[in-house]
C-alpha cells in the first residue's frame, strides 16, 4: 500500500501570498488531520477532516483552512503569508479517529 | 489544557545499553497514549499505542508502560543501535474526545557506536 503523499516537498514563498498544499491519504484513510512542526512549538494540531467534513480546528488563525475531497485528498492553505508561517507542514491519514495516525514526509515552507 | 512533558535534552547511550525516554502528562486520564519515532526531514512514524488498560506493552525491542497513578509513560529500547537514533515523541487525545492528537516536544536520542 502507498503511504501518504504530500506535494510539493519544498516551497519558497514570499510574504503576503497564499500557498496550497496537496495531501493524498493511504487508500481506504477517511480521516486527514494537518499539522504544523516548527523548532519552537513542536508538532501544532491545525484541523481534521473526515469524510470532506471538517471535525476539530486548532488554534490557528483564519488564514489557514482546509478541504478534503470525496476521494479523501485534502488541502491546505495559507494565505497572506507571514515570515513565521514557516514551517514543516505535516499531513497524516488514519483508518477513523482515535487510530494510530500515518504521516506523510511534509512540505517544507519557507516565507521570505 | 493538557500538558505533555518528554525530556528537552537529548539522550546520549552507548550502543548495545538500554534507552528511557520518558513522558509525563497532566491534568486529565487519557484513554491511551501513543509513540512514535521521527528522522530528520521525515514525518513521524507510529510505533505503539498503549490503552489506560495496559500496564505494559512490547514489540521486539520496544517496551512502554503506561502508569495512570502517575500520569507517566516509559518507553525502552533495549539492546540499542546507532540506527536508533531519532526524536520519539509521546501523543495522548485531546481530553474532549474530539480526535486530535496531542504531542509532546519529543526526546532525541543518540546511539553512540
Amino acid at each position: 500500500k502507498a503511504g501518504v503523499t504530500q506535494t510539493p516537498r519544498y516551497l519558497i514563498k514570499t510574504r503576503g501570498q497564499q500557498v496550497t498544499l496537496s495531501c493524498s491519504p493511504i487508500s481506504g484513510h477517511r480521516s486527514v488531520s494537518w499539522y504544523q512542526q516548527t523548532p519552537g512549538q513542536g508538532l501544532q494540531f491545525l484541523f481534521e477532516y473526515f469524510s470532506e467534513t471538517q471535525r476539530n480546528k486548532g488554534n490557528f488563525p483564519g488564514r489557514f483552512s482546509g478541504r478534503q475531497f470525496s476521494n479523501s485528498r485534502s488541502e491546505m492553505n495559507v494565505s497572506t503569508l507571514e515570515l513565521g508561517d514557516s514551517a514543516l507542514y505535516l499531513c497524516a491519514s488514519s483508518i477513523t479517529y482515535n487510530s494510530p495516525l500515518h504521516f506523510g514526509n511534509g512540505t517544507r515552507l519557507t516565507v521570505t | 489544557s493538557q500538558k505533555i512533558e518528554q525530556n528537552s535534552e537529548a539522550l546520549n547511550i552507548q550502543e548495545g545499553k538500554t534507552a528511557t525516554l520518558t513522558c509525563n502528562y497532566t491534568n486529565y486520564s487519557p484513554a491511551y497514549l501513543q509513540w512514535y519515532r521521527q528522522d530528520p526531514g521525515r514525518g513521524p512514524v507510529f510505533l505503539l499505542l498503549i490503552r489506560e488498560n495496559e500496564k505494559e506493552k512490547r514489540k521486539e525491542r520496544l517496551k512502554v508502560t503506561f502508569d495512570t497513578t502517575l500520569k507517566q509513560s516509559l518507553f525502552h529500547i533495549t539492546a540499542s543501535q546507532p540506527a536508533d537514533s531519532a526524536t520519539y515523541l509521546c501523543a495522548l487525545p485531546d481530553p474532549g474526545n474530539t480526535g486530535k492528537l496531542i504531542f509532546g516536544q519529543g526526546t532525541t536520542l543518540q546511539v553512540k557506536p
